[in-house]
């Protein structure tokens, strides 16, 4: 079974600061996505990456399959941005999706 | 589209009551998803159907908790009997081609106490 960590678990920041979140995981995947769920519970898939760089807007994600970590960045960070991020893995098949514990992000004006 | 549509988004029960919990897809995706979040263990896969078939159920936590598709439009996820510790928020999600692997589209939630 992967072993999903992320870094920090907490995080406040200024608005429009450069904000990094980190997963990492211990087996390998075909997949690695990004949710974001935000304080009244939704969750919305924010990527669905297998390799290199994705980018939306002022979110990128980034993966790198070898040392099986991923990166999630938001520039110019805002207060709406606040939510928790979570990241999530999957080995394909007839494997189920794996969830970090999740990092709450709050931005403060 | 209304994206997945989730029944009831409220519910109270007593123990050992039947709780059973609806869920829409998207028109069109063919694959869906079971979780359930509690503050103690965050968000896990219960279960799983790709064209209406389970697929991985491992995740179910015991013969309490069943789940069923009948249709490409309608999926239950049932407890019975309901205990304190089932008491979370259940989301149901969907996606387009393939089990896993794809992007998901997460229904509002269903959040459950069970008294």
């Amino acid at each position: 079974k992967n072993e999903v960590e992320q870094s920090p678990q907490n995080l406040t920041a200024q608005e429009g600061e450069f904000i990094t979140i980190n997963c990492s995981y211990s087996v390998g995947i075909s997949a690695l996505h990004w949710l974001q769920q935000h304080p009244g519970g939704g969750i919305v898939s924010l990527f669905m990456l297998s390799s290199g760089k994705k980018k939306h807007g002022r979110l990128i994600a980034t993966i790198n399959i070898q040392e099986k970590h991923s990166s999630l960045h938001i520039t110019a960070s805002h207060p709406r941005d606040s939510a928790v991020y979570i990241c999530a893995v999957t080995g394909g098949g007839a494997d189920g999706l794996t969830f970090g514990k999740g990092t709450h992000l709050i931005i403060q004006p | 589209d209304a994206g997945v549509i989730q029944s009831p988004r409220h519910e109270v029960t007593e123990m050992g009551q039947e709780v059973t919990l609806r869920c829409k897809p998207i028109s069109g995706h063919n694959s869906l998803f079971w979780y359930r979040q509690t503050m103690m263990r965050g968000l896990e896969l219960l279960i799983y159907f790709n064209n209406n078939v389970p697929i991985d159920d491992s995740g179910m936590p015991e013969d309490r908790f069943s789940a069923k598709m009948p249709n490409a439009s309608f999926s239950t996820l049932k407890i019975q009997p309901s205990e304190p510790r089932d008491s979370a928020v259940y989301f149901c999600a969907s996606s387009f081609t393939g089990p896993l692997g794809e992007t998901q589209y997460f229904g509002p939630g269903t959040r459950l106490l069970v008294l």
